[in-house]
């Protein structure tokens, strides 16, 4: 049974660049959340995306979108990179919205 | 906004010492709770939760929590820690009883723990 899977592992953008991160949630879940971890820091909630749509969002700018595809996986995608933006990116998915999240291993963004 | 507090950044302890790592929350409502460890270069993964019944939980590996209600704490204890427990640990907190919010967790910032041989 696989687990959440993202990719890709590392990622290195030029500021202003776009990006785009994807999520496979583990098998049998249908919500699929973001969080974004700077370093030495603990993750930070940046939205949820439940029977595609999304459902919850936190205190990111409007540069910071989402999508959830009808077999439940997730893309974040990030506009007008700043350097601020380097981060690991975490995905979790849950069987419901309120249930217990598992995490995937994250994506590594860097922005020079 | 819920917010969650974890006091110790860093805790060096040696082999078969007793482990307690604080964790306070901010919001008094109905809460579920959430210990989380990152060994080195592995991902997030969940050590115990708490969602009702029991205060006192026990999670994987020997590790158990207790919830205070009255104190919105959640500490999370080990009673003779290994080698292998050096890992990064994270407290997170669902507010369970409030719709808008629900699903999202709030993190706190993490405690570093190493275990010396």
């Amino acid at each position: 049974d696989a687990g959440v899977t993202q990719s890709p592992t590392h990622l290195i953008k030029t500021r202003g660049q776009q990006v785009t991160l994807r999520c496979s949630p583990k098998s049998g879940h249908d919500t699929v959340s973001w969080y974004q971890q700077a370093l030495g820091q603990g993750p930070q909630f940046i939205f949820q995306y439940y029977e595609e749509e999304e459902r919850q969002r936190g205190n990111f700018p409007d540069r910071f979108s989402g999508h959830q595809f009808p077999n439940y996986s997730s893309e974040l995608n990030v506009n007008a990179l700043l350097l601020g933006d380097s981060a690991l990116y975490l995905c979790a998915s849950s069987l419901n919205q309120g249930d217990e999240q598992y995490f995937g291993p994250g994506t590594r963004l860097t922005v020079t | 906004a819920q917010s969650v507090s974890q006091h110790n950044h860093h805790v060096i302890l040696s082999e078969a010492a007793s482990l307690e790592l604080g964790c306070n929350y901010s919001y008094g409502g109905t809460v579920n709770l959430f210990w989380y460890v990152q060994y080195p270069g592995q991902h997030l993964q969940l050590l115990l939760k708490y969602f009702s019944g029991d205060p006192l939980v026990k999670g994987i590996k020997g590790f158990e929590a207790e919830f205070i209600k009255s104190k919105f704490s959640f500490n999370l204890r080990k009673p003779s820690v290994q080698w292998s427990d050096t890992a990064e640990y994270f407290c997170a907190v669902n507010d369970s009883g409030r719709g808008s919010t629900l699903g999202r967790l709030y993190f706190g910032r993490g405690t570093q723990l190493t275990v010396w041989p």
